[in-house]
């Protein structure tokens, strides 16, 4: 089954305590990226890769890091999480050279930070 | 700038009505697809409907069907005879390609409720 996962989906964590969020996709798709969802905001694109080891940033990347060693991986990564990173997180793979085609999003992770 | 603006918040409707859900944007490019997503409270993002921008004709899928007004930057999205399990937040949305990368941009999202 085509899909993409997350790790965790919900999350607790208090201000400055490093942590990762896991991404797979099992679709052998190029193109990766990170959006955070906020009430009244939609989802903003927080990095991107276009694929292994090319990452670049999206509409909202500070405070984040993400890197792309595997095709199928890309972590997000929180060095030191500050309250207003609370949010839900999406990750979303789809063929580089077919963007009209569907994103495929996991299943989103929440994170509340404290 | 690249925006997507829905400006209905929340909509409410009765089981089985028609209901439409605005959306304009703006954007200089000239090569872009725009969807219709749908958030139920699961959180999960569900692919609801897909338009080319250089189609004219207007894409359906099933119950779903768009009205696409591409000089006016027009996208909504009409559910006809609508059911309780379309109740959800819709997202509008389009994507363009800028020096060969992606760029998704989304709306606020319309809360849709289907009372019964």
């Amino acid at each position: 089954e085509a899909q993409v996962t997350q790790n965790p989906r919900y999350l607790i964590t208090v201000t400055g305590k490093k942590l990762t969020v896991t991404c797979s996709q099992n679709m052998n798709h190029e193109y990766m990226s990170w959006y955070r969802q906020d009430p009244g905001l939609g989802l903003r694109q927080i990095y991107y890769s276009m694929n292994v080891e090319v990452t670049d940033k999206g509409d909202v990347p500070e405070g984040y890091k993400v890197s792309r060693k595997e095709k199928r991986n890309f972590p997000l990564i929180l060095e030191s999480p500050s309250p207003n990173q609370t949010s839900l997180y999406f990750c979303a793979s789809s063929p580089l050279l077919a963007p009209g085609k569907t994103q495929y999003f996991g299943p989103g992770t929440r994170l509340l930070v404290l | 700038a690249q925006t997507v603006t829905q400006s209905q918040p929340e909509m409410s409707v009765q089981e089985a009505e028609t209901v439409t859900l605005s959306c304009t944007y703006d954007t200089s490019e000239s090569n872009y697809y725009l969807f219709w997503y749908k958030q139920p409270p699961s959180r999960q993002m569900i692919l609801v409907i897909r338009q080319e921008a250089y189609k004219q004709q207007n894409a359906t899928e099933n119950r779903f069907s768009v009205n696409f007004q591409k000089a006016a930057k027009s996208f909504s999205l009409k559910i006809s005879d609508s059911q309780l399990g379309d109740t959800a937040m819709y997202f509008c949305a389009f994507i363009y390609i800028i020096q060969g990368a992606q760029k998704l941009v989304f709306g606020q999202g319309t809360r849709l409720t289907i009372n019964p």
